[in-house]
């Protein structure tokens, strides 16, 4: 079964609004989470690390104010998408490590903005 | 610089066929390795870890040269099922994230 839950699934939205998307892990605790982004035809892009009880570290050219990310509790990180455009729209998946296993992904979220 | 080079293909293969992708990295610090599958609009799952004493699994056998930083996969007696896209990705190890090539997309044909 899933180990890491993504909610939601799927989400459109006009340009200028916000959207907030969470990972959670399953049955096992994540101090730190990953977040990608992939868009069409390409290959996934580690956009940032989330890491409980602390700031989030940011991969190059990705900007820390545009996507906020929140490490809430041990089982939960969301990514919000402030002010989306249409330049955003993509598919952004999580991931977990859990233990010294290599990563379980989320489902991903496809985020569309008109 | 991290880079994981894959060739995105596709590569057209008929049922039953033997099939070998390559890729290689550039960042020599990269401790483990994987090879994930990725379905069409789904998130990447793991197909298997790559070691360098060569890693089998049924019809996958995975294999890790160090020294030229080159690793492959190879599918034996290739199923329909098999079609997908076949993501070669390397990690620093532990809680780091993940350095994803582009994939190569492949193609079981009846």
């Amino acid at each position: 079964g899933a180990v890491v839950s993504q909610h939601p699934s799927r989400v459109i939205c006009k340009s200028g609004t916000s959207v907030k998307i969470e990972c959670r892990s399953l049955d096992f605790q994540a101090t730190t989470m990953f977040w990608y982004r992939q868009f069409p035809k390409q290959s996934l892009m580690l956009m940032a690390t989330s890491n409980e009880g602390s700031k989030a570290t940011y991969e190059q050219g990705v900007e820390k104010d545009k996507f906020l990310i929140n490490h809430a509790s041990l089982t939960l990180s969301t990514l919000t998408v402030t002010s989306a455009h249409p330049e955003d729209s993509s598919f952004y998946i999580c991931s977990a490590p859990r233990g010294t296993e290599t990563q379980y992904f989320g489902p991903g979220t496809r985020l569309l903005v008109l | 610089r991290k880079e994981v080079e894959q060739d995105p293909g596709p590569f057209n293969v008929p049922e039953g066929a033997t099939v070998a992708f390559n890729c290689t990295y550039s960042n020599s610090a990269s401790q483990s390795f994987f090879w994930y599958r990725q379905d069409c609009r789904k998130e990447p799952k793991l197909l298997m870890s790559v070691y360098s004493s060569g890693n089998e699994d049924g019809r996958f056998t995975a294999q890790l040269n160090r020294a030229s930083q080159y690793i492959s996969l190879l599918i034996r007696d290739s199923k329909l099922s098999d079609s997908a896209t076949y993501l070669c990705v390397g990690s620093g190890g532990g809680a780091d994230g993940l350095t994803f090539g582009k994939g190569t997309h492949l193609i079981i044909q009846p």
